[in-house]
């Protein structure tokens, strides 16, 4: 079974320059994630789709951050434009099934992570 | 959102037991706990999750307290490949600091 693969695994830019990754979540997973990991932190979600929808995107810095999921599979993140703090590693992962009616957690809903972008802000 | 409290960091010989411990006193009555480690340069990798028994697999133990306040995941022989960081979520997408596990030889 192949897993979630992302890409570019990693990426410079300067400050106010804009950049996009990308996800490629595992077949048939119908919720993607995006997580943002800061240096010696844990992952923090930023967005959740299910399917091509929006679950949750609390988190997201809509100022500057956007995502989509079109067709419900991949799925892009962008950041325009790009600020010193936001040098960290986006993680993209999957799951069979998110967050379940009423946002109650489900039986198991393993998430399954790709390598990561690690994005540099200089 | 449970909000979970891991040491920062512990040391364990190789081929002994690492018991490494969660605190997740807010967690609500229906969600589950769930581990993940973190090798470096990579993504976070599953590891077990348990409601209210004690769960086994192939990789570890989770052992859950009667109150579901807090929990331990057991490497019951650890190898040099389980240094790693490792995280208990209290719904998955809280992530915390994570304990730092090192093995040593």
């Amino acid at each position: 079974e192949a897993g979630v693969a992302q890409s570019p695994r990693y990426k410079i830019i300067e400050k106010r320059q804009s950049v996009a990754f990308w996800c490629n979540p595992i077949s048939g997973h119908a919720t993607l994630y995006w997580y943002q990991q800061i240096l010696g932190q844990g992952p923090k979600l930023l967005i959740q789709f299910q399917n091509n929808g929006v679950v949750d995107d609390s988190q997201l810095p809509k100022d500057r951050f956007s995502a989509e999921r079109l067709k419900g599979v991949d799925s892009t993140l962008k950041i325009q434009p790009a600020k010193l703090e936001d040098s960290a590693v986006y993680l993209c992962a999957s799951s069979l099934r998110g967050k379940g009616p009423r946002g109650g957690p489900l039986t198991k809903n393993i998430q399954y992570f790709g390598a990561g972008t690690r994005l540099s802000v200089l | 959102d449970a909000k979970t409290t891991q040491p920062p960091s512990m040391d364990c010989a190789e081929g002994r037991a690492a018991n490494l411990p969660c605190n997740h006193s807010t967690i609500s009555g229906n969600e589950y706990v769930y581990w993940y480690r973190q090798i470096h340069s990579q993504g976070p990798q599953y590891i077990i999750h348990g409601l209210k028994n004690n769960e086994t697999n192939e990789m570890a133990s989770l052992i859950i307290t009667e109150d579901r306040k807090s929990s331990t995941l057991i490497l019951p022989h650890a190898t040099l490949r389980d240094t790693a960081v490792y995280y208990c979520t209290g719904n998955q997408f809280y992530f915390g600091t994570g304990t730092s596990l090192t093995v040593i030889p």
